[in-house]
């Protein structure tokens, strides 16, 4: 089964509104990161957390890590039509360094 | 940087025929990953190299994928004989060394969209 499964698989909200998306991992990870992937194309790096931190942020996206839940949530504020894609989560774990196992993604619509 | 580079970006081809997917890593990265994404499946890891030499295999879905790692910029992901299952987009993804005080963060290629009929 995957290491990090998404949650919700899909989110629509109306431009200017926050979007949250979940991701919950089963094995102790060393870090999660967050990728996006808008249609057709490749997935692009959003940002990294480390298991020794809970929160960061970067420019309108703020990851939170709950390694005691085993759980990450990424927050998009006053979302825009351009943040339509696909979000996927990325673990890595102590027993697979260097290799990161992805989730199946919440694929997110902002209306304008 | 012209980022990682993927050929060809689209691949239409009859069951039973050989299939090279080619990719070129970022220059100074020398982790690569071969991934496949299908609705189905989702995104799968097949083979990643580190220094050129496969780590790890173990998505490989049979003996018909093989991939190659001759030198730091060039790998290739051969299917044959291909079947229609094997439609899929293909990414290529390349990373720097952590060992060498590289970065967990992954960059990919556009994808190689395949079509076997």
């Amino acid at each position: 089964s995957q290491q990090g499964e998404e949650d919700p698989q899909a989110l629509s909200i109306q431009e200017g509104e926050n979007a949250t998306m979940n991701c919950s991992y089963k094995t102790s990870i060393n870090n999660l990161q967050w990728y996006r992937q808008n249609s057709g194309r490749g997935l692009v790096h959003l940002i990294l957390i480390r298991s020794n931190e809970r929160e960061k942020h970067s420019g309108r996206l703020r990851v939170t890590l709950d390694t005691s839940k085993k759980s990450s949530s990424l927050l998009i504020t006053a979302s825009r039509a351009a943040d339509t894609a696909s979000y996927f989560c990325a673990t890595e774990t102590n027993t697979n360094a260097g290799k990161s196992t992805f989730g199946d993604g919440t694929t997110l619509t902002v209306k304008p | 940087d012209a980022g990682v580079i993927q050929s060809p970006r689209h691949e239409v081809t009859e069951m039973g025929q050989e299939v090279t997917l080619r990719c070129k890593p970022i220059s100074g990265h020398n982790s690569l990953f071969w991934y496949r994404q299908t609705m189905m499946r989702g995104l799968e890891l097949l083979i990643y190299f580190n220094n050129n030499v496969p780590i790890d295999d173990s998505g490989m879905p049979e003996d018909r994928f093989s991939a190659k790692m001759p030198n730091a910029s060039f790998s290739t992901l051969k299917i044959q004989p291909s079947e229609p299952r094997d439609s899929a987009v293909y990414f290529c993804a390349s990373s720097r060394d952590r060992s060498a005080g590289g970065e967990e963060t992954q960059y990919f290629g556009p994808g190689t969209r395949l079509l076997v009929l």
